[in-house]
């Protein structure tokens, strides 16, 4: 079964609002990762977050990560158009050792001007 | 410099066809992955190797069959293409531990 399921499926917000994505996975993980994709293109890597972790930022992005209820959140703030695309979180587990990111299905986030 | 590029980025062909799928990376990383994402968005890791050697090889028909010539590159065989193949096809390469970064993706449409 999928490792990392994120909700919601899709979103559409204004822009200038604050998008939030979550994301929750099952099994154990060193590092949480955040990544989007625009719509024909290739997966960027937005955010790393380690299992030690519990929040960190990156410019408008801020992530959150719970590991007793294995959940994590992607905050983006002042959202623009150019935030249009999906975001998907993805784990690494380490029964996998450190070779294999899971992915969830993703959320569709769309940015109206 | 691109760091992971995949050649071809759209390739439609016929099935019954055998296709390959080429990838390099030039951040002199150890471990080359190949993911399938599927019509869902569903995003599956199908092989990664390391230094040239295979360490996973999850459930994908063995008309799958990756080639790493050098560590630099992993490229995708597909034999006797079927139409379920369709999907998009991301190469992606890590440094142990670290962010995995991915190619831009290959459109592959069986018809």
């Amino acid at each position: 079964s999928q490792q990392g399921e994120e909700d919601p499926q899709a979103l559409s917000i204004q822009e200038g609002e604050n998008a939030t994505m979550n994301c929750s996975y099952k099994t154990s993980i060193n590092n949480l990762q955040w990544y989007r994709q625009n719509s024909g293109r290739g997966l960027v890597h937005l955010i790393l977050i380690r299992s030690n972790e519990r929040e960190k930022h990156s410019g408008r992005l801020r992530v959150t990560l719970d590991t007793s209820k294995k959940s994590s959140s992607l905050l983006i703030t002042a959202s623009r158009a150019a935030d249009t695309a999906s975001y998907f979180c993805a784990t690494i587990n380490p029964g996998a050792g450190s070779y294999q990111l899971t992915f969830g299905k993703g959320t569709k986030l769309s940015v109206i001007p | 410099d691109t760091a992971v590029s995949q050649t071809p980025k759209y390739l439609v062909t016929q099935m019954g066809n055998d296709k390959s799928i080429k990838c390099e990376q030039n951040l002199g990383h150890d471990t080359m992955y190949w993911y399938k994402q599927d019509s869902k968005k569903f995003l599956k890791i199908m092989f990664s190797y390391n230094n040239k050697e295979l360490i996973i090889n999850e459930t994908v028909p063995n008309r799958f069959s990756p080639k790493s010539p050098d560590k630099a590159h992993l490229n995708l065989h597909i034999n006797s293409l079927e139409l379920g193949d369709s999907a998009v096809y991301f190469c992606a390469s890590q440094a142990l531990g670290n962010t995995i970064y991915f190619g831009e993706g290959s459109w592959l449409t069986v018809v």
